[in-house]
């Protein structure tokens, strides 16, 4: 299968952990990353790879990786964190063909 | 700081092709996978494809009968085309780098256009 499947939505109290699932087959290959969007604005990389931030992602964001699932956490969720979560992957074409995962809003309390 | 630009065509007409150019400042166009995506209102993401320099394209398998991605490097910009468009390719469009996973076959999007909204309609 070429999909990725994530939970639509998820809340979160302010300043609490949340876990965000990504599942596919592709997974058991390929890392996911994932990408934070916000109403009109572009998507941020926040996780790549087996747990790589980029430069100026907060430490409280934090990625893994178990079977066909990938996980994005949130320790200490911040008001600001409130926003669309995307995972991506290759598919298991063989091929050099990225899928997005269908999104997960969070919300934080 | 790497930075993306995407040009603006705004309104398309059914049936014509759409024609989209990503300008590059701030680094090379040379040793990434030059990407666009894009996100029809109130939807998930979809990636629609992507150039390596190199002169290797990949496509959604779901759009490849119409889409066609290239690279200028001699101004630093690539392109999207996709043609016969209808109302369902209503969207924001983002151009993005893909930057190989160190050490495994794969890449993720590190710089992003701002995007650009195309509407399809007469």
């Amino acid at each position: 299968s070429s999909e990725l499947t994530q939970d639509p939505a998820v809340s979160v109290a302010l300043g609490q952990t949340v876990r965000i699932t990504c599942q596919g087959d592709s997974l058991r290959t390929y890392y996911a990353s994932w990408y934070q969007v916000k109403p009109g604005q572009a998507p941020v990389l926040v996780i790549y790879g087996k747990n790589n931030r980029p430069s100026g992602i907060p430490d409280r964001f934090s990625g893994s990786s178990s079977g066909n699932t990938a996980s994005l956490t949130i320790t200490g969720a911040q008001a600001e964190d409130e926003a669309d979560y995307y995972c991506n992957s290759r598919d298991s074409s063989g091929n050099y063909n990225y899928v997005f995962g269908t999104g997960t809003k969070v919300t934080v309390l | 700081q790497v930075q993306l630009q995407e040009s603006d065509p705004g309104l398309v007409k059914p049936s014509e092709t759409l024609s989209l150019t990503c300008t590059v400042s701030g680094g090379s166009i040379s040793s990434y996978y030059w990407s666009w995506i894009r996100q029809p209102p109130g939807k998930g993401l979809e990636w629609i494809g992507s150039f390596y320099y190199s002169g290797r394209t990949n496509y959604n398998p779901s759009l490849k009968s119409r889409v066609t991605i290239s690279l200028d490097t001699s101004k630093n910009q690539f392109s999207l085309k996709l043609s016969s468009v209808t109302a369902a390719d209503t969207a924001v469009y983002y151009c993005a780098r893909g930057t190989p996973l160190t050490g495994y076959p794969s890449y993720y999007f590190d710089y992003w256009g701002q995007g650009t909204l195309v509407t399809v309609s007469s």
